[in-house]
């Protein structure tokens, strides 16, 4: 079974502190996304990875960034927390080949006060 | 741009009924995915959907494509409680990308 796993589930950081989220996952799948997930806005894609050291922005990339150093590993960072990136984080990876869904993480609840 | 669009966004259902809940996309693509969400719980892949005409069934749950008016339905028979949660569709931007665009889900509750 494919197993992503992700850093923690529930983290509350104070506004402006650097925060980094980690998700790991175990089936050497290329690629790797970050969505935040929103009441009444579904899944929105922050960025993705294709490969190591390689990344994409999503729809909604401001305030954030990533980093894809090993193949297993893709980790978000929020430069400076803000009070309106209180959210359900959601890492998510598949294979290289076209058509293969998207397996996801359990999810990380930040809060931001 | 793709838009997804799922209708309806909330369904209370009694057990034993059927329904239908649609997903509309807004521009070309041949890959659809249909995810569950339980209450505090991560998404859970149920169905790929990867050519027109595409039928997949799995318990009381059966989902299918048209690329043509680029619709997909999720039909539910026979509900039973244990169906509660929330349903998204997932449609897969063309043009070699792996980017997906999720609708907003579906939540759907049976009542006994």
């Amino acid at each position: 079974d494919v197993k992503v796993t992700q850093s923690s589930r529930y983290l509350v950081k104070r506004t402006g502190e650097k925060v980094f989220l980690e998700c790991v996952q175990d089936m050497d799948h290329e690629n790797m996304f970050w969505y935040r997930q929103d009441p009444g806005l579904g899944l929105r894609l922050i960025y993705f990875s294709y490969d190591v050291k390689m990344k994409e922005k999503g729809d909604i990339p401001e305030g954030y960034s990533v980093s894809r150093e090993k193949k297993e590993r893709f980790s978000l960072i929020l430069e400076s927390a803000s009070t309106n990136q209180t959210s359900m984080y959601l890492c998510a990876s598949s294979r290289w080949d076209r058509g293969h869904e998207q397996y996801f993480g359990p999810g990380t609840r930040l809060t931001v006060t | 741009e793709l838009k997804v669009e799922q209708n309806p966004l909330f369904l209370s259902m009694q057990e034993g009924k059927n329904y239908t809940i649609y997903c509309n996309y807004s521009t070309t693509s041949d890959r659809l995915y249909w995810y569950r969400q339980d209450p505090g719980k991560s998404l859970e892949s149920l169905f790929v959907l990867l050519s027109n005409g595409a039928v997949k069934q799995e318990g009381r749950l059966m989902a299918s494509l048209d690329t043509k008016a680029r619709l997909s339905t999720l039909h539910i028979t026979a509900a039973v409680h244990d169906l509660s949660a929330t349903y998204f569709c997932a449609v897969g931007v063309q043009g070699g990308s792996e980017k997906l665009v999720f609708g907003k889900g579906m939540k759907l509750t049976v009542n006994p």
